[in-house]
């Protein structure tokens, strides 16, 4: 498996509160992505980082907001949870056209 | 624009059976990647196989192999003698020099024992 690492797993939380989703990488890779995919679904992008200072948002519109300060870490904050934003993400790093995930975080807001 | 499409949400094949994934993309590029990831329950999203454009030979590993046909855009994912450990949700991928992976709905693919 690769070396990207996603925490918590699981995570349940009350609405309007404030949580940090957290990715970190340990190869190296420049380019780093975050998507939204609900259960069986597909997966939507919502930001990506192609280096250190670099962020965009993705396809999917998000009220989540990310930083890229070291090239290992890339984490996502909800400034405040909302039932709507229940779903899994996956945090996924890419080089040499290749992607490697991390196991996601399944966020439920209640 | 890039699109990758899986018209087959659900498939289930019968153990040691060979069962086959569809995948069609569009794109105006020329150069690009083409993969299939597998994502088991609760699991690690994982790379299946990957084909780069530029080589008109299909990939293979192990008991997955795929079609691909440039011309008709299509990337289509075999699996041979299934297992049960084939369940899983799979993918079908598409990035291209800009850099930004494009994915297709996905197939839940079952494995009866």
């Amino acid at each position: 498996e690769a070396d990207i690492y996603q925490t918590p797993r699981y995570l349940v939380i009350g609405t309007g509160k404030k949580i940090t989703l957290e990715c970190s990488q340990t190869m190296g890779h420049d380019k780093m992505y975050w998507y939204q995919q609900d259960p069986g679904m597909e997966l939507h992008l919502i930001h990506y980082s192609y280096g250190v200072n670099s962020t965009e948002k993705g396809d999917l519109s998000s009220e989540s907001t990310v930083s890229r300060i070291r090239t290992e870490h890339f984490p996502l904050t909800l400034e405040s949870a909302r039932p709507s934003h229940t779903s899994q993400y996956l945090c996924a790093s890419q080089f040499g056209g290749e992607a490697f995930f991390g196991q996601g975080t399944r966020l439920t807001v209640v | 624009a890039q699109t990758v499409t899986q018209s087959q949400p659900e498939m289930s094949v019968q153990e040691a059976e060979t069962v086959t994934l569809s995948c069609t993309y569009d794109t105006s590029e020329n150069n690009y990647y083409l993969f299939w990831y597998k994502q088991p329950p609760s699991r690690q999203m994982i790379l299946v196989i990957r084909q780069e454009a530029y080589k008109q030979q299909n990939a293979t590993e192990n008991r997955f192999s795929v079609n691909f046909q440039k011309a008709a855009k299509s990337f289509s994912l075999k699996i041979s003698d299934s297992q049960l450990g084939d369940t899983a949700m799979y993918f079908c991928a598409f990035i291209h020099t800009g850099n930004q992976f494009y994915f297709g709905t996905g197939t839940s693919l079952t494995v009866i024992p």
